[in-house]
């Protein structure tokens, strides 16, 4: 089985500056890392995802995240953030074995101000 | 967007009564899921299908059932609704295999029990 820690449940954070988002996973078998984003009101959109290569992943936006294997984290990050990044963001996880099933975290909202 | 409706999209039903939540997507994909999210709890999976008329429990499946007798329809069965079962449910779907992982997701319906 695999668990998701998201360790900040609120991230404040000006408009134009950096954000990191903290993920920490669990789990005994290979897995599938994914960030998904929830405006309000909306559904959730697929941010990025990691499979395999690369340990740097980029996705749509302007955000990318890293897979850090020894220490079980995959931290979502945007260097210049806009009003418009307003929102929940949860990290989830799939295990090689899962059939596709994701584990979610509990999410993170970043509240963007002037 | 991938094509995924769920209906309704609100619902205020009584307690002890059944309601049944219908997930339709068009993209002919094989994988369907049933989420529920709440707060603090991120996105907790019920039930899910790999196929027509073929499904499993979830992490959170008591008191809901499932069924699943076209490709592009998932219902949902709350048999006796609770308050405990008021929330946000999503529905999801998967590509042809699964195993890219990336799971879609429809607009939500929010359902209270009083």
């Amino acid at each position: 089985a695999q668990s998701v820690t998201q360790l900040d449940s609120q991230v404040p954070v000006f408009e134009e500056a950096p954000v990191e988002l903290r993920c920490n996973y669990s789990s005994s078998v290979s897995v599938y890392l994914f960030w998904y984003v929830q405006y309000p009101n909306q559904g959730l959109q697929l941010l990025l995802k990691y499979l395999s290569g690369s340990t740097l992943v980029k996705g749509i936006n302007g955000f990318e995240a890293e897979f850090n294997k020894s220490q079980t984290s995959f931290h979502l990050r945007k260097p210049s953030v806009h009003i418009s990044d307003t929102a929940e963001y949860f990290c989830a996880v799939s295990g090689a074995d899962s059939w596709g099933k994701l584990q979610f975290g509990a999410g993170t909202q970043v509240v963007v101000t002037p | 967007d991938a094509g995924i409706t769920q209906s309704p999209r609100h619902k205020v039903t009584e307690t002890g009564t059944p309601v049944t939540l219908r997930c339709h997507q068009t993209e002919n994909h094989r994988y369907m899921y049933w989420y529920r999210q709440d707060p603090g709890h991120g996105l907790r999976l019920i039930h899910y299908s790999y196929g027509v008329k073929d499904t499993d429990k979830g992490e959170v499946s008591d008191g809901y059932s499932v069924s699943r007798s076209k490709t592009e329809d998932f219902l949902l069965t709350l048999e006796s609704a609770t308050s405990s079962q008021t929330s946000v449910y999503f529905c999801a779907i998967s590509d042809s295999t699964g195993f890219s992982y990336e799971q879609y997701f429809g607009p939500g319906t929010r359902l209270t029990v009083t």
